[in-house]
């Protein structure tokens, strides 16, 4: 069965404490890996995709990595807007997406 | 606003009643998705339109829930005898593939919380 998972479910971070989120998965036949920001209540905002083990994306303090069981979400010097849900999804066969549960971010100033 | 937008933000009804829910995707999006989130999960695939063919459902899509998308433009998710677990965030994504690469947007959910 198609599987994401992430760790760790919760990170509390101090302004400027740079750490990673993690995504791993066990799914047959990928066609991209997808990161999205989830605000509470609101829906979830695109932030990268990647195809294939080695490609990295970057925007503004964010940087994804991708292997062939998992990728990274890299944080460097995280701001208080930076709390939000992050959401990793993988897109199959099929074309839906399979969401792991999300990493819950506080950064505190 | 170019963006995903549904209709309503927030729905409150009592065990039993229905409900319809709409999504109007961003415009020259062919593909138009429904998915729902309960509280601390991603998430889950409900179902699926290309144009306005619905392509795929979720096991997780029983018979009291219909979708539809006439004219391959806005949607429509509609849940009867609706029951408390149904309580969840109904999201829209809508995308266009280019050349096997696909991205999916979302729009703001619609809540549903059945008493």
């Amino acid at each position: 069965e198609d599987q994401v998972t992430q760790s760790p479910e919760a990170l509390r971070l101090q302004e400027g404490e740079s750490s990673s989120l993690n995504c791993s998965y066990t799914v047959s036949g990928l066609r991209g890996l997808f990161w999205y920001r989830q605000d509470p209540g609101k829906g979830p905002e695109f932030l990268f995709t990647l195809y294939s083990a080695g490609e990295e994306k970057e925007k503004e303090r964010l940087k994804a990595t991708l292997t062939k069981k998992e990728s990274f979400l890299h944080i460097t010097a995280p701001k208080p807007e930076d709390s939000a849900t992050y959401l990793c999804a993988v897109q199959i066969y099929g074309n839906k997406l399979v969401f792991g549960a999300g990493t819950i971010l506080r950064v505190k100033s | 606003d170019t963006g995903v937008s549904q209709d309503p933000r927030h729905k409150i009804t009592k065990r039993g009643q229905n409900v319809t829910f709409r999504c109007d995707p961003i415009s020259e999006h062919n593909r138009l998705y429904w998915y729902r989130q309960t509280l601390g999960q991603g998430p889950e695939f409900l179902t699926y339109f290309q144009n306005e063919a619905q392509l795929e459902k979720s096991r997780l899509l029983s018979d009291r829930f219909s979708a539809e998308r006439p004219k391959g433009s806005f949607s429509t998710l509609e849940i009867q005898r609706t029951e408390q677990g149904d309580s969840a965030m109904y999201l829209c994504a809508s995308s266009l593939r280019i050349a096997d690469q696909e991205t999916q947007y979302f729009g703001p959910g619609t809540r549903l919380l059945v008493l």
